[in-house]
């Protein structure tokens, strides 16, 4: 009965360098939202996944930032060649259908050097 | 009382007193609303639901009302205590936008012994 598993829980990159932060849905839940948080603030959506496919990405950047949800394994937030900017904590929820409540994982806190 | 700080507001309420945090949603078109919950360290939690066909929903201590005229949510938590102690966040679901839930500001909640 595990909830909505993130790993790792905290990264530590160097700027130029790739992140990958994971995010394993709670059992039955096929959709994955990824948002990003900075100290004192709220959380900002990011990208919307269901297996396999991309419903909603308006906010996440362009560039360097992509996500899948692959049919088989964990959602993957890609973040390449990152800067001090992105430095941040990042949270995945879970949810089984859509418009139904989210579950959240413990986040991944991303610091670059 | 209720000040802003530098980033998230703050509500300072004696233990055992009721709390009651605000929300002003987006968009009149949201039709499913959540509560959150978030403590130091931790992805938020879970609280309490509402969905646009009802103006009042009772969980345990906590009460959540909507309104809908001046597209407002508040939060009711009844005898505060310590553990209370937390950023709360409102959550919309903007339907016309894919179902991605948009989270408001935050209000972070202190309780005083």
């Amino acid at each position: 009965n595990a909830g909505v598993m993130q790993n790792p829980r905290h990264l530590v990159r160097r700027r130029g360098q790739e992140a990958r932060l994971r995010c394993s849905p709670m059992k039955g839940h096929s959709h994955v939202y990824w948002y990003r948080q900075l100290p004192e603030e709220g959380l900002k959506f990011m990208v919307y996944l269901q297996k396999e496919n991309i419903i909603d990405e308006s906010g996440m950047p362009k560039e360097r930032f992509s996500a899948e949800f692959p049919k088989e394994g964990p959602s993957i937030l890609r973040i390449q060649q990152v800067v001090r900017g992105d430095s941040a904590a990042y949270f995945c929820a879970s949810s089984q259908g859509a418009n139904e409540k989210l579950f959240f994982g413990s986040g991944t806190q991303l610091s670059v050097l | 009382g209720e000040s802003v700080g530098l980033h998230l507001p703050t509500l300072s309420v004696q233990e055992g007193d009721n709390s009651i945090i605000n929300c002003a949603y987006s968009n009149s078109a949201s039709d499913y609303f959540i509560w959150y919950k978030q403590e130091s360290g931790k992805g938020p939690q879970f609280i309490i639901d509402i969905r646009s066909n009802m103006d009042k929903r009772q969980g345990q201590r906590v009460t959540v009302l909507l309104n809908k005229t001046v597209k407002h949510l508040s939060l009711q938590i009844a005898a505060t205590q310590p553990g209370d102690s937390a950023v709360y966040f409102c959550a919309e679901n903007i339907a016309l936008k894919g179902q991605n839930f948009v989270f408001g500001p935050g209000t972070r909640l202190s309780v005083l012994p």
